[in-house]
């Protein structure tokens, strides 16, 4: 079956412009999980969706940064007024509910590059 | 989550076997062996995982020793492919915040021609 889905695979913007990055889960994922990871660097948690509702946004660096989830599928992660330390690849990454905890399944990720 | 320690890197011949441990001697009773590896400029990639019993799939079979001290994912046979960052991780599954994913520096695998 089609794994998940990322759009667009490389973003090139300019400080201060709004970005929208999409990901489409595994069919029938509850969860859904959003990272970033700068060059070199580890796994950067952003959000994690079960549904629609988003019981941890802990993650996001800021007020610029916001996602949303509708249908219990896609999901649109979006940087306002983007800045050069936004750079990076942003991940997207599901699971079945049951196995929330573990088996992860990622996406070819975003790359973000801010100008 | 226990920590793990990991070779930083390793190298194997194509065609033969990958053998990459994992040291994890402080894991508690719930929690389990995970491997992810992450492939240059693309996402990481779920491997396997297990809780005390030796594991095999299809990519790969996962070994972890009876005081579950330590583990090693398996690769029977390499192929170029297979050159990436293999990630060894230990945490409880479901509950909690446990589904934030946190990777160490992992063993960077290049397998040889």
């Amino acid at each position: 079956g089609a794994g998940v889905s990322q759009s667009p695979s490389n973003k090139v913007t300019e400080k201060g412009k709004d970005v929208e990055l999409r990901c489409d889960p595994i069919s029938g994922h509850t969860a859904l999980y959003w990272y970033r990871q700068s060059l070199g660097q580890g796994l950067e948690f952003l959000i994690y969706f079960q549904g629609n509702s988003a019981p941890d946004k802990s993650g996001l660096p800021s007020d610029r940064f916001s996602a949303e989830r509708t249908g219990g599928s896609v999901s649109t992660l979006t940087i306002q007024r983007t800045q050069q330390e936004d750079s990076a690849v942003y991940l997207c990454a599901s699971s079945l509910w049951s196995r929330a905890g573990g088996e992860q399944f990622f996406g070819p990720g975003t790359r973000l590059t801010v100008l | 989550d226990a920590k793990t320690t990991q070779p930083t890197s390793m190298d194997c011949a194509e065609g033969r076997a990958a053998n990459l441990p994992c040291n994890h001697s402080t894991i508690s009773g719930n929690e389990y062996v995970y491997w992810y590896r992450q492939i240059h400029s693309q996402g990481p990639q779920y491997i396997i995982h297990g809780l005390k019993n030796n594991e095999t799939n299809e990519m790969a079979s996962l070994i972890i020793t009876e005081d579950r001290k330590s583990s090693t994912l398996i690769l029977p046979h390499a192929t170029l492919r297979d050159t990436a960052v293999y990630y060894c991780i230990v945490r409880v599954e479901g509950g909690g915040s446990n589904y934030k994913l946190t990777f160490g520096k992992g063993t960077l695998l290049t397998v040889n021609p």
